[in-house]
């Protein structure tokens, strides 16, 4: 495996429900993003995590639980969403937080019903 | 709290013809980005711009950066089909989220024989 992955691609879950969505990156990078992609909205930052710290929580809802056991592997799991977080997850990584360039993975297309 | 605006966000061009897309930002940043989106697919790094009048040039695309008027242009020439896709700025927050990525809204380029 290469660059950045993302497991499942695809999801889709009842409100009630709980799952995860997996991130690895094979780049020896140090800082890990997740990003929310809405229809019509610009990317939206959700969490950012350095050297498996986090460094930043972008006032996402508490239904959404980031995890970084490692600097190579990244969670967000979920539980009782809401139709409205439909949308495509993207898993990012760069070498340092800040002045670098940011590495996207497939991304996980979730539907909410 | 730093804006990026990306104008047109769409665009439909015949294949030969020259165009460009304009990306603003509200404030003050020396380092930005272009990424392109296919659809169903992940954000791909294009050009990463450092300072101000950096010029980058990759096949039938150019970028360019000038920070004091805040804006960047990305120039495509005599545009092919396989140019289609969505193509977005980012600009790094130097404000109160340092390393932070903030994203236009995204440009879909269309390009038709």
């Amino acid at each position: 495996e290469t660059g950045v992955t993302q497991t499942p691609r695809h999801l889709v879950m009842g409100m009630t429900n709980k799952k995860s969505l997996k991130c690895e990156q094979h780049l020896g990078h140090n800082a890990m993003y997740w990003y929310k992609q809405s229809a019509k909205k610009p990317l939206e930052l959700m969490f950012v995590y350095n050297f498996k710290e986090q460094t930043e929580n972008n006032s996402v809802p508490s239904r959404f639980s980031p995890e970084c056991p490692n600097s190579s592997h990244l969670f967000l799991h979920l539980h009782t969403l809401q139709p409205e977080d439909s949308a495509l997850y993207l898993c990012a990584s760069s070498q340092d937080w800040g002045r670098a360039t940011q590495y996207f993975g497939p991304g996980t297309r979730l539907l909410v019903l | 709290e730093l804006k990026v605006e990306q104008n047109p966000l769409f665009l439909s061009m015949q294949e030969g013809k020259n165009y460009t897309i304009y990306c603003n930002y509200s404030t003050t940043s020396d380092r930005l980005y272009w990424y392109r989106q296919d659809p169903g697919k992940s954000l791909e790094s294009l050009f990463v711009l450092l300072s101000n009048g950096a010029v980058k040039q990759e096949g039938r695309l150019m970028a360019s950066l000038d920070t004091k008027a805040r804006l960047s242009t990305l120039h495509i020439t005599a545009a092919v089909h396989d140019l289609s896709a969505t193509y977005f700025c980012a600009v790094e927050d130097y404000g109160g989220s340092q390393g932070n990525l903030i994203f236009g809204k995204g440009t879909k380029l269309s390009v038709k024989p």
